[in-house]
């Protein structure tokens, strides 16, 4: 079975523009959770989709949305970058929601903010 | 606010002996407990979740306790390898929520 799939996995933006990442989660698998990962910061949860819907928010402002297709893959979206953002994105899926489950992340998209 | 803490130091041990590493968390009482294994350049890899209600839980080399008294887990590696050389991540599922929270993860380096 496929693994979960992010793309692109490396990015390179400057102040100001927006970006758009993609995650396919594992076949079968409902539940999209995407996460950034910065060395200060840790892991940091963003926000979670199941069946289309988004289910939890984590604290990051406005700039930062996503959204889920039919085949529960997901897109995130971040507007007016900032040198802050950069950082490894990961997405993870989970065969539903809740967490009593297992999450299973893809490699990251790795988004560098000059 | 609830906080996760994980030692932030990296763990040096000697192949064959028991890694221990530690996930204390304080303001809540979380429900779930899950350890996560990361090397570098990679997303984490699932290693085992307990319940509140489970004092321990054992996969192969892999043990995990959880002490709500203590507000702390304890993670078990025994007889170490070099591959399990990796950041050892615990998370917990954050109060009234169905979000994971993450601790800062600990560097665990096994030398042959």
């Amino acid at each position: 079975k496929a693994g979960v799939t992010q793309t692109p996995r490396y990015l390179i933006k400057t102040r100001g523009q927006q970006v758009t990442l993609s995650c396919s989660p594992i076949s079968g698998h409902r539940s999209v959770s995407w996460y950034q990962q910065t060395p200060g910061q840790g892991l940091q949860f963003l926000f979670e989709y199941f069946s289309e819907t988004q289910r939890n928010k984590g604290n990051f402002p406005g700039r930062f949305s996503g959204r889920q297709f039919s085949n529960s893959r997901s897109e995130m979206n971040v507007s007016t970058l900032e040198l802050g953002d950069s950082a490894l994105y990961l997405c993870a899926s989970s065969l539903i929601s809740g967490v009593d489950n297992e999450q299973f992340f893809g490699p990251g998209t790795r988004l560098t903010v000059l | 606010s609830q906080k996760i803490e994980q030692n932030s130091e990296a763990l040096n041990i000697q192949e064959g002996k028991t890694a221990t590493l530690t996930c204390n968390y304080t303001n809540y009482s979380p429900a779930y407990l899950q350890w996560y294994r990361q090397d570098p350049g990679r997303g984490p890899v699932f290693l085992l979740l307990i319940r509140e209600n489970e004092k321990e839980k054992r996969k192969e080399r892999l043990k995990v306790t959880f002490d709500t008294t203590l507000k702390q887990s304890l993670f078990h590696i025994t007889a170490s390898q070099p591959a399990d050389s990796a950041t050892y991540l615990c998370a917990l599922d954050a109060l009234n929520t169905d979000k994971l929270i993450f601790g800062t993860g600990t560097r665990l380096q096994v030398f042959p």
